[in-house]
């Protein structure tokens, strides 16, 4: 099946870009959907379609997805900013919804 | 605001079937596709399965064997039977729902609920 590959941690600084990249088998032919997950809560929605964010999301969050990798940015990183991130998509091969192995960002 | 909210036993045995029922308040049920998602202690979220409204349903094939989804549209309810489970099935189990305009998304999800397979 499907593999979506996520580097398993990213440290920044606060102020600073964070880039979580989500690698898979040209991705860039996906759609692809980014979640934040902070510890003990349920996944919240912070991308989708690669690039568009739902209503509530600051313009800091920003997505894209080219050739065999989708990145995840994040602009001038908040403390509030830290939380596992996850990346997903449809696998229409097996018609099934696979997700990355999810990145844990630590604002430094 | 659209509400999930899971519910059944925290507590199943070996060999046992897993039942679970999501609750979604402040909207209808109608139109959408309903997922169920699990997340063991620690470790990342795989995707159980979906049901539509009309009650067609995609499960994950690793699972399948074992998955039944259901909806009750009368009662804006959707549930999980997960069959002959394991100590591999412990974990936290979410409702989710893909948006209408984030369709293949999700955009709303029940706030988990935790079940331990243990004797």
């Amino acid at each position: 099946s499907y593999v979506l590959t996520q580097p398993p941690s990213v440290s920044v600084a606060p102020g600073k870009t964070a880039r979580i990249t989500c690698g898979g088998n040209n991705i860039g032919s996906k759609s692809v959907h980014w979640y934040q997950q902070k510890p003990g809560q349920a996944p919240v929605l912070v991308i989708y379609y690669d690039s568009d964010r739902p209503s509530g999301i600051p313009e800091r969050f920003s997505g894209s997805n080219s050739g065999n990798t989708a990145t995840l940015t994040i602009s001038r990183v908040e403390a509030g900013d830290e939380a596992d991130y996850y990346c997903q998509v449809w696998d229409s091969s097996s018609d099934l919804y696979v997700f990355g192995t999810g990145t844990k960002v630590t604002v430094l | 605001q659209v509400q999930l909210q899971e519910s059944g036993p925290g507590l199943v045995k070996p060999s046992e079937t897993l039942s679970l029922t999501c609750t979604v308040s402040g909207g209808s049920i109608s139109s959408y596709y309903w997922s169920w998602i699990r997340q063991p202690a620690g470790k990342g979220l795989e995707w159980i399965g979906r049901i539509y409204t009309s009650g067609s349903t995609n499960y994950n094939p690793s699972l399948k064997s074992r998955v039944t989804m259901s909806v009750d549209t009368s009662k804006n309810q959707f549930s999980l039977k997960l069959s002959s489970v394991t100590a591999a099935d412990t974990a936290v189990y979410y409702c989710a729902r893909e948006g209408e305009l984030t369709l293949g998304a999700f955009d709303y999800w029940g706030q988990g609920t935790l079940v331990t397979v243990s004797s």
